[in-house]
């Protein structure tokens, strides 16, 4: 059974700052992993997927590697901006199939 | 597309009577997901259907729990009767297909249906 952890739980910075989240999951048998963002009290949106066959996908300020042989992901998110502030969660499926186990998240404070 | 669409989103109800959580995925995608969040549990993944036929339902927690998907464009996620515990935002997401196509994968959620059960 999959299982996903992420370190930190929270983590708080100040603005301009660059920073790496971390997420480890437990059976690699995955064709992909993502990275989502949650605002309180809102949905989760997408930031990224990392397919099994890419070890890195970039959007703008983020970029997330996928290290399947270890089990870990890492998002790294440059020049952070106090509207980064939010949870992040990442997610990785069981036994390449479609039903994505979601971290705990980390909860992000970017200060100005 | 609106995205996907949950209603309601807010629902509040006593303990005992029937819920119905609503949910309209995004038109052509093939996956859809139901899942739970709570403060002490997280995210949790509850049933996913493909093409309308459930898929696995492992995450239902008691048999006061059904979904039904009755056509690509609806389902409905049901709780009878509720109780105090069942208390969390439940969330529908969509996705399309497999592989390496662009986009192919990638959940897109409701904005959530909070469920408080006094």
């Amino acid at each position: 059974k999959q299982e996903v952890t992420q370190i930190p739980a929270a983590l708080s910075v100040p603005e301009g700052e660059n920073l790496v989240l971390n997420c480890s999951f437990t059976d690699s048998a995955i064709y992909n992993l993502q990275w989502f963002r949650q605002d309180p009290g809102k949905g989760l949106t997408s930031l990224l997927l990392i397919q099994s066959s890419q070890r890195e996908q970039t959007s703008g300020r983020l970029n997330a590697s996928l290290d399947k042989s270890s089990g870990r992901s890492t998002l790294y998110i440059a020049a952070s901006q106090p509207g980064d502030s939010a949870t992040y969660l990442c997610a990785a499926p069981h036994n390449y199939g479609q039903n994505f186990v979601f971290g705990p998240g980390t909860r992000l404070s970017v200060l100005p | 597309d609106a995205g996907v669409i949950q209603s309601p989103r807010h629902e509040v109800t006593e303990m005992g009577q029937e819920v119905t959580l609503r949910c309209k995925p995004i038109s052509g995608h093939d996956y859809l997901f139901w899942y739970r969040q709570t403060m002490m549990r997280g995210l949790e993944l509850l049933i996913y259907f493909n093409n309308n036929v459930p898929i696995d339902d492992s995450g239902m927690p008691e048999d006061r729990f059904s979904a039904k998907m009755p056509n690509a464009s609806f389902s409905t996620l049901k709780i009878q009767p509720s109780e105090p515990r069942d208390s969390a935002v439940y969330f529908c997401a969509s996705s399309f297909g497999q592989g390496a196509a662009s986009g192919a994968n990638v959940l897109t959620f409701g904005a959530g249906s909070r469920l408080t059960v006094l």
